[in-house]
């Protein structure tokens, strides 16, 4: 199956500091990615979906100018988290779908980054 | 009301039991179905899409009721390592994704 991989897995950092993650599709091209975070015992929340070469959109709630998505390349996108607080402290997963032609419902998802804003 | 809801558990079986879980979403316009497995600590991982026919992959099946808005997954013959969280996910667009994920319902698969 399609593989995507994140970096960091974890990550602990000072409030008040940005934080990049990224998401990497490394067997397929991946036009469109998506960003979720998910809180203790809580569900997955589709936090914005990234397409490759214009800008992400954003679920209601989701502020862009705190959480700054880049999706430069069709094997990578990246989250920032500016300023991060306390409260930003989630575990955030990306996924990927293939190109169109293929199985377009299916997403994978990558292994998580979970940050701690101390 | 919640998107997409299921009974959070946890199910605690033995080995070898059957146990089905159910969930509902509220958006009737909803367009593609799947259950997920989630471990402790660990991204999702898809298990089955769900068919309105309804479909088989070893020991589970899941079915979908569009009218009730309901989704189902049974498991026969629990092994331990299908102690896990099962997360129902409702595709809500059409063509361009946009999954919903519930809660999940935790099993337990005790010796």
């Amino acid at each position: 199956g399609a593989v995507v991989s994140q970096h960091p897995s974890w990550v602990i950092c000072k409030s008040g500091t940005s934080v990049k993650i990224e998401c990497r599709s490394l067997d397929f091209q991946a036009t469109t990615m998506f960003w979720y975070r998910q809180f203790p015992k809580q569900s997955l929340m589709l936090m914005a979906t990234s397409n490759e070469g214009s800008k992400a959109t954003y679920e209601q709630g989701v502020e862009k100018d705190k959480f700054l998505i880049n999706h430069a390349s069709l094997t990578l996108s990246t989250l920032t988290v500016t300023s991060a607080h306390p409260e930003d402290s989630s575990f955030y997963i990306c996924s990927a779908t293939p190109p169109s032609g293929t199985s377009t419902d299916t997403q994978y998802f990558g292994p998580g980054t979970r940050l701690t804003v101390l | 009301r919640k998107e997409v809801e299921q009974d959070p558990g946890p199910f605690n079986v033995p080995e070898g039991a059957t146990v089905a879980f159910n969930c509902t979403y509220s958006n009737s316009a909803s367009q593609s179905f799947f259950w997920y497995r989630q471990d402790c600590r660990k991204e999702p991982k898809l298990l089955m899409s769900v068919y309105s026919s309804g479909n088989e992959d070893g020991r589970f099946t899941a079915q979908l009721n569009r009218a009730s808005q309901y989704i189902s997954l049974l498991i026969r013959d629990s092994k331990l390592s299908d102690s896990a969280t099962y997360l129902c996910v409702v595709n809500m667009r059409g063509g361009f994704q946009k999954l919903v994920f519930g809660t999940g319902t935790r099993l337990l698969v005790s010796p």
